[in-house]
């Protein structure tokens, strides 16, 4: 199956700094990337849909301004959490899909933040 | 709204017995679903998708059916074994993009 990459797997920051994670389809160009949040003991909860070359589209209540995407390439999505609070602390995913309403999605490893 | 849910939050089985896990969804009818596992701190991995008009779906020790009278898609795993133990998640596609709506998840525990 093809492969996305997150990094980092985990990071700590401090409270009121901005933490960078990035999201990359290995060997597929990836039309759509998604970002999910999972807090402990709960299932994933879907953020943003982010295309490439253009705008992300986020999910109701999810903060534009404090969560950004960059979908720069076909390889390469990233997602900033700006001015990060210890309530940001989450498990955070990403997937990929190959083609617009490609019915299988590729998720990446995870990335652990911890807001200190 | 439209739900899809897994109403058991944990399952545990004796090694060797079929685990069979639930996800319901309520006012809409996919057009699939799809099942994933996930183990601790890690992504998603696909499993099996199921389309509405296919009654069961078969992937070695795994089964999974759709029922759309009863709004329902049930996992099996045949002779379960310890390194079954995860979480199993049901997930519809969503809009334009299929973007995936998860369940809530089921934690399944397999004992020697």
């Amino acid at each position: 199956g093809a492969v996305v990459s997150q990094h980092p797997s985990w990071v700590i920051c401090k409270s009121g700094t901005s933490v960078k994670i990035e999201c990359r389809s290995l060997d597929f160009q990836a039309t759509t990337m998604f970002w999910y949040r999972q807090f402990p003991k709960q299932s994933l909860m879907l953020m943003a849909t982010s295309n490439e070359g253009s705008k992300a589209t986020y999910e109701q209540g999810v903060e534009k301004d404090k969560f950004l995407i960059n979908h720069a390439s076909l390889t390469l999505s990233t997602l900033t959490v700006t001015s990060a609070h210890p309530e940001d602390s989450s498990f955070y995913i990403c997937s990929a899909i190959q083609r617009r309403a490609s019915t299988e999605a590729f998720f990446g490893q995870g990335t652990r933040l911890t807001v200190v | 709204s439209q739900k899809i849910e897994q109403n058991s939050e944990a399952l545990n089985i004796q090694e060797g017995k079929t685990a069979t896990l639930t996800c319901n969804y309520t006012n809409y009818s996919p057009a699939y679903l799809q099942w994933y596992r996930q183990d601790p701190g890690r992504g998603p991995v696909f499993l099996l998708l199921i389309r509405e008009n296919e009654k069961e779906k078969r992937k070695e020790r795994l089964k999974v059916t759709f029922d759309t009278t009863l709004k329902q898609s049930l996992f099996h795993i045949t002779a379960s074994q310890p390194a079954d133990s995860a979480t199993y998640l049901c997930a519809r596609l969503s809009g334009g993009y299929n973007k995936l709506i998860f369940g809530a998840g089921t934690r399944l525990a397999v004992h020697p």
